[in-house]
């Protein structure tokens, strides 16, 4: 059972211009959630993350926006650049423990010049 | 300061033999994590310590796999008898306990490939 869902595996955004990834999940018990940034050959990057009290999060040129009664949420990166061509994961977990993330299959971002 | 590191970065066996896996945390995290990453999937828990207690190993798949943390840093993941099916990234993450948010940091992983 799949509880963190990306359903696009990959995406394609001219430089510049705004890339939209999307995750839903399906646990309503999760209330933390985070997106990773990998590049090949290394492990996940912390980008972002949003508590479940907040319905959006921005850091620089990345905003999470968090839409709890769809369960669902995205990661806006805004403008693309060419550096952030790498797959990206939507993990999500509960507060207030050290708990386990869990992750979605990952969306491939490729920003084109 | 260190990430996270961990070693081997490329572990071949054979089918049947038995490996270990070795992650050292950043300084100071007492939360550390075990996940493993199968090719076109996102991580998948596996275990995780607070300090040198395993606090969860619920995503442990078979007997076949144990981890330690005997001194509330270094981790060892030991996988016996090897299979085919064990062929993944094996990633190691760590976090400092008492915070708020659970941000993990992770290291680069290890993969692991049976003949």
């Amino acid at each position: 059972d799949q509880q963190v869902k990306q359903n696009s595996p990959s995406l394609s955004v001219q430089e510049g211009r705004i890339s939209i990834l999307n995750c839903d999940y399906t646990n309503s018990m999760f209330d933390y959630f985070l997106w990773y940034k990998k590049y090949p050959a290394e492990g996940p990057t912390f980008l972002i993350s949003i508590s479940s009290i907040k319905d959006k999060n921005e850091d620089g040129r990345f905003t999470v926006f968090l839409n709890k009664s769809a369960k669902h949420l995205s990661l806006h990166i805004v403008p693309s650049q060419p550096g952030d061509s790498a797959v990206y994961f939507c993990a999500a977990s509960r507060t207030g423990t050290a708990s386990k993330l869990t992750f979605g299959t990952g969306t491939r971002l490729q920003v084109t010049l | 300061g260190a990430g996270v590191s961990q070693t081997p970065s490329n572990k071949v066996t054979e089918k049947g033999k038995y490996v270990e896996l070795r992650c050292d945390p950043i300084s100071g995290h007492t939360a550390l994590y075990w996940y493993r990453q199968s090719l076109g999937q996102g991580p998948e828990f596996l275990i995780y310590f607070q300090g040198t207690g395993a606090a969860d190993d619920s995503g442990l798949p078979n007997d076949r796999f144990f981890a330690v943390r005997p001194e509330g840093s270094v981790s060892t993941l030991k996988i016996q008898r090897t299979e085919r099916g064990d062929s993944a990234v094996y990633l190691c993450a760590s976090s400092l306990m008492g915070l708020e948010y659970n941000e993990q940091f992770f290291g680069p992983g290890t993969r692991l490939t049976v003949l």
